[in-house]
């Protein structure tokens, strides 16, 4: 089992381009969620999905949009890139069935924007 | 939303044990976990607490005091691996986690 897996490891982009960050888990978790971890600011949420078929605006959603049209799959899309959307960005998953409820992460993706 | 404030950084030496504290205001609790996470590796889960109190998991536990707003994590027998920075992160009613910055811990021999 992988978990969750995030492609590409790393890129360098030029500013104006347009990105798609993937993400996929084999967990059947219901509730996925993107965010970026920036030096000092820790994780700041930018959008998250509770199911399929539904998304919600996180902390920091400017410039970014997302869709989730099967359980596995949460690809992030940064429509014109820009310089200040240089950042670490992981996806995380969690089994919104009660309890913990436990975000589990996945190893990231290293974005720098020219 | 959550404002949560936890030190920038820590030093300790190996065997010995070391305090994280963290102090976080909101709007709507609902838990508070704590992660470890290595430079350049995602964050992994350690611990969750949402009654007052210790849960303790190893050498590591971690306190809860809802009525302060305040939690902390202790890490007992530091080893050389402990080396890591480690976040707080707040859970609302929304089951959305606001995280802080995190503490570095340097583990030195």
């Amino acid at each position: 089992i992988a978990g969750i897996t995030q492609a590409p490891t790393s890129q360098i982009l030029a500013a104006g381009r347009r990105m798609t960050l993937r993400c996929t888990q084999d967990m059947r978790h219901n509730a996925m969620y993107w965010y970026r971890q920036d030096l000092g600011l820790g994780l700041r949420l930018i959008h998250y999905s509770n199911t399929a078929g539904t998304t919600g605006k996180g902390e920091v959603p400017d410039g970014y949009s997302v869709s989730r049209a099967n359980t596995d799959d949460f690809p992030l899309t940064l429509a014109s890139a820009v310089p200040s959307q240089t950042s670490v960005y992981f996806c995380a998953s969690s089994d919104s069935g009660g309890g913990p409820d436990t975000q589990y992460f996945g190893p990231g993706t290293r974005l720098t924007v020219l | 939303g959550q404002n949560i404030d936890q030190p920038t950084e820590m030093t300790a030496t190996e065997g010995a044990i070391v305090q994280i504290n963290c102090t976080y205001q909101t709007s709507g609790f609902n838990g508070l976990f704590w992660y470890q996470q290595h430079a350049g590796e995602a964050p992994t889960f350690l611990s969750y607490n949402v009654l007052d109190g210790l849960e303790e998991k190893g050498r590591f536990s971690s306190f809860l005091s809802r009525s302060k707003g305040y939690s902390y994590l202790l890490l007992k027998e530091l080893q050389m691996k402990d080396s890591a920075s480690y976040l707080c992160a707040v859970r609302d009613r929304d089951y959305k986690l606001s995280f802080g910055a995190g503490t570095t811990v340097t583990v030195r021999a």
